[in-house]
């Protein structure tokens, strides 16, 4: 069965640099989350979508922003990283609110 | 605060005896979720449980839920070096809306061979 794909697997960007971060959510789900995981830590909730449309936010920063598109895969884009944005960045998408099913994420290196 | 509290944070048994890991939380939920998480790898969802619930069993997992005391348990039976791995609890809570899960800080689960 489809899974949740997620792209690039690994990112190393330099202080201040942007980044871009992509999900392909499985066939049919309607509703996309993004997550935050630093080492060691749990999941922290960044943003969701159901139909294309924002539908919650957690912890985000102002720097992050995230968008679904017509084809319902997703974009996590973040500027002027900082070094605390090094962590792994995982992909949710689910049919209705849950289950979610995760994609195996982006690890992001900010040097 | 954490809406999902874990305990133990780290747990290593052997091979075939059973594993429990516990989770509190905070706010009124929807339902109460399991999930497992190898190193470096997405989380899978392992049971879900809903709030008019009280027990669950799936293969060898048994989850509880006390809405009363807002914890829940995940049991895992005769337990395999495979089962290695963090498990967290995820809490939907009530309220409705596409709202992230909230997890908690998990249990590092290591079964010795």
């Amino acid at each position: 069965a489809a899974g949740v794909i997620q792209s690039p697997r690994h990112l190393i960007k330099e202080k201040r640099e942007t980044a871009t971060l992509k999900c392909y959510p499985i066939p049919r789900h309607d509703t996309v989350y993004w997550y935050q995981q630093g080492p060691g830590q749990d999941p922290q909730f960044l943003i969701s979508f159901y139909e294309k449309m924002q539908s919650d936010k957690g912890s985000i920063p102002d720097r992050f922003s995230a968008q679904q598109f017509s084809d319902y895969h997703s974009e996590l884009n973040m500027s002027s990283l900082e070094l605390g944005d090094s962590a792994l960045y995982f992909c949710a998408s689910s049919l209705g609110p849950s289950p979610l099913h995760f994609g195996n994420g982006t690890r992001l290196t900010v040097t | 605060s954490q809406q999902g509290e874990e305990d133990p944070q780290a747990l290593s048994i052997q091979e075939g005896e059973n594993a429990t890991m516990n989770c509190s939380y905070k706010t009124s939920i929807n339902n109460l979720q399991w999930y497992r998480q190898n190193s470096g790898r997405g989380l899978v969802h392992l049971i879900l449980i809903r709030s008019n619930e009280r027990e669950k069993h799936s293969g060898r997992l048994r989850v509880t839920l006390d809405t009363s005391k807002k914890s829940s348990s995940l049991l895992i039976t005769a337990s395999r070096a495979a089962d290695t791995a963090s498990y967290f609890c995820a809490t939907d809570a009530s309220g409705g809306g596409a709202d992230g899960l909230t997890f908690g800080k998990g249990t590092h689960l290591i079964i010795q061979p």
